[in-house]
């Protein structure tokens, strides 16, 4: 079982859709997760980091339940620029601060 | 400004070479990390260092070496082991495992291509 895991894309939305992933990681240690965003050829950039209360930054929403072991993204009203790769991120720090990422989803939202 | 740059953004490589890939940041942060991305692929961690002259593989370290003899800088060397280089290298860096939920930024990554 891959340590972290992602929903299986592509996703293909129209504008103005409601759109959520979900991410699960399989060890209990895991510290910090994050979502990036992965334009095509590009670097990641840091879409929001995920806090156990749920954090919100316009119409993206993370949410945390370490209970179940899964994080989970939301984006509202859709829009065409939100087309990219999703890739959630996890550190396990009783790994000496390892970093995995998920093998991301991919958004295609159409008009 | 303050970033990780690496270096070259793109390579060739014959097969049977070594080439190795430069990685350098100025953001005085203690944890280095190299990925390599596949076509449609996520991240997948080669080689990662917390701290000067430590370093611990990654999940797919087979063909691959690293150094951290400094803290600005974390080359990673592809070997002529490596059976199937060509791929999108990533660097990336963050301030350090006790600050949880602290930034990880990345270089603008390296395409090799084997040819």
């Amino acid at each position: 079982r891959k340590e972290v895991e992602q929903d299986p894309g592509p996703f293909n939305v129209p504008e103005g859709a409601t759109v959520a992933f979900n991410c699960t990681y399989s060890n209990s240690a895991s510290q910090s997760f994050f979502w990036y965003r992965q334009d095509c050829r590009k670097e990641p950039k840091l879409l929001m980091s995920v806090y156990s209360s749920g954090n919100e930054d316009g119409r993206f929403t993370a949410q945390l339940n370490r209970a179940s072991q899964y994080i989970s993204l939301l984006i509202r009203d859709s829009k065409l620029s939100d087309s990219a790769t999703y890739l959630c991120v996890v550190t396990i720090y009783n790994q000496g601060g390892k970093l995995i990422f998920g093998q991301g989803t991919e958004l295609s939202v159409k008009p | 400004d303050g970033g990780i740059t690496q270096s070259p953004k793109y390579l060739f490589r014959k097969e049977g070479q070594n080439v190795t890939l430069s990685c350098e940041q100025n953001l005085n942060h203690d944890a280095m990390y190299w990925y390599r991305q596949d076509p449609g692929q996520g991240l997948r961690l080669i080689y990662y260092s917390q701290i000067v002259n430590d370093f611990q593989k990654g999940d797919i370290a087979e063909g691959y070496s690293v150094s951290r003899e400094k803290k600005e800088s974390f080359p990673l060397t592809v070997t002529s082991a490596q059976k199937n280089p060509t791929a999108f290298y990533l660097c990336a860096s963050r301030t350090g495992q006790g600050s949880a939920g602290n930034t990880i930024y990345f270089g603008e990554g390296s395409w090799l291509t084997v040819v």
